[in-house]
């Protein structure tokens, strides 16, 4: 199974800052991997797909990068509605699709 | 719009069964393989499994192998999750997803809302 891990698991951030997330495979996943993020009693909502693509509506201010097994989220001039719980998947191979454990940004 | 609305959540005991139903709207539904998804406090998101467009392919993950059961009816535009031998540790939103044609790559770009499984005595 491949094995996807974040960091960090928590980001301190005030608005207007830039952050980024880094999410790393166990095993190469070409760039079969997607971002997401979720707010509190909300369904995921898909940011990034194939590493570096933007979702239909989604702000510039996202962007994806990476490939292989090491791959990086940012997020430029972070806005009050930045604030929530990040998720990379990886979709290589769907045994399992798996997912990193999130990385919350709360605010400084 | 692609609408993805489910239910069935609720409160079961341990060893029982429940099943979700997902219904989906805005969308050839019977054109893309649909998914499960959990989320618990502990663990964050969860994959827990795939049906292919025309029902014919199932995988899950390992710990809910033998346990749950995708199916789908595409006449009725519906997907299903039957949870059976319930545990503590299942206790979760469970939500559908709409994932890609091909049931075997797939990111997940349409959610339902999500329903709250409880498992407790």
């Amino acid at each position: 199974d491949i094995k996807m891990t974040q960091s960090p698991s928590t980001l301190s951030a005030s608005v207007g800052d830039t952050v980024t997330i880094t999410c790393r495979a166990s095993q190469s996943v070409n760039s079969w991997l997607a971002w997401y993020q979720q707010k509190p009693g909300q369904p995921p909502k898909l940011l990034i797909y194939m590493a570096s693509s933007l979702e239909t509506g989604v702000p510039s201010r996202f962007t994806g990068s990476g490939s292989g097994m090491e791959f990086t989220l940012t997020i430029t001039s972070l806005q009050p509605d930045d604030f929530a719980t990040y998720y990379c998947q990886q979709y290589e191979t769907y045994s399992p699709f798996a997912f990193g454990a999130g990385t919350k940004v709360d605010m400084k | 719009q692609v609408q993805l609305v489910e239910s069935g959540g609720g409160v079961v005991q341990p060893g029982r069964s429940l099943r979700l139903s997902c219904v989906a709207s805005g969308f050839p539904f019977r054109s893309f393989s649909m998914h499960w998804v959990r989320l618990t406090p502990g663990k964050g998101l969860e994959w827990l499994g795939v049906i292919s467009d025309d029902g014919l392919n199932e995988d899950y993950i390992d710990p809910v192998k033998g346990r749950f059961t995708i199916s789908r009816d595409n006449s009725k535009n519906t997907l299903y999750l039957q949870l059976n031998s319930l545990r503590g540790d299942d206790t979760a939103v469970y939500y559908c997803a709409r994932g890609l044609p091909n049931w075997y790559r797939g990111y997940f770009d349409h959610w339902g809302q999500g329903a709250l499984v409880t498992v407790s005595s």
